[in-house]
């Protein structure tokens, strides 16, 4: 089974609003990153943080990891309907080199 | 732009064929992944290279292959075709093999079995 899942799957708010979206994993991991997708289109690097760290950010982006609970969260602050997409966490193998994507969050911001 | 090309965009073949895709990793680029993405899906790994060699693998099926050539790019390979495998498939590449390396996605090629 795949070794990121994000939670939740659908997400629907207004403009302005902050959206938190989540990722849970099964394994140690060495990253874990967050990719936007607009729809039927390649997915586009947002963030990566460190097991070694604790919380990231970028504009209006705030992720955070809790290796012990072995979860991250995405924050986009003052969402802006641009930000209608498919979110997507990433983690690493850390044995094996392989790299896991979840099931992605789909974002809907409303004008 | 992400800087990687993939070809064909769309590719609409029937089941049992043998289709190729081909990716260009951005200049410099050493690492090329490719993933598969069925409908309303996540990102399935199949396989990596780093500067022509396989690095890793992921669920790739036994009638796919892959390779990456002297100039860095690649093809992924498919045969026997099923109905099954229309998805999205995008390559990716990263300047280095690690782990903690940013992929750059291709805009992906549409594959169609019917």
């Amino acid at each position: 089974s795949q070794q990121g899942e994000e939670d939740p799957q659908a997400l629907s708010i207004q403009e302005g609003e902050n959206a938190t979206m989540n990722c849970s994993y099964k394994t140690s991991i060495n990253n874990l990153q967050w990719y936007r997708q607009n729809s039927g289109r390649g997915l586009v690097h947002l963030i990566l943080i460190r097991s070694n760290e604790r919380e990231k950010h970028s504009g209006r982006l705030r992720v955070t990891l809790d290796t012990s609970k072995k979860s991250s969260s995405l924050l986009i602050t003052a969402s802006r309907a641009a930000d209608t997409a498919s979110y997507f966490c990433a983690t690493d193998s850390y044995n094996f080199n392989k790299f896991y994507f979840g099931s992605g969050t789909k974002l809907n911001v409303k004008p | 732009d992400s800087g990687v090309t993939q070809t064909p965009k769309h590719l609409i073949t029937a089941t049992g064929q043998r289709v190729t895709l081909r990716c260009s990793p951005r200049s410099g680029d050493l690492s090329v992944y490719w993933y598969q993405q069925s409908l309303d899906q996540g990102l399935q790994f199949l396989i990596q290279y780093y500067n022509g060699e396989e690095r890793a693998k992921g669920n790739i099926l036994e009638r796919f292959s892959a390779q990456q050539f002297p100039d860095l790019h690649s093809e992924l390979n498919l045969s026997s075709l099923e109905l099954g495998d229309s998805a999205l498939y995008f390559c990716a590449s990263s300047a280095r093999q690690g782990a903690t390396d940013t992929q750059y996605f291709g805009p992906g090629t549409r594959l169609t079995v019917l």
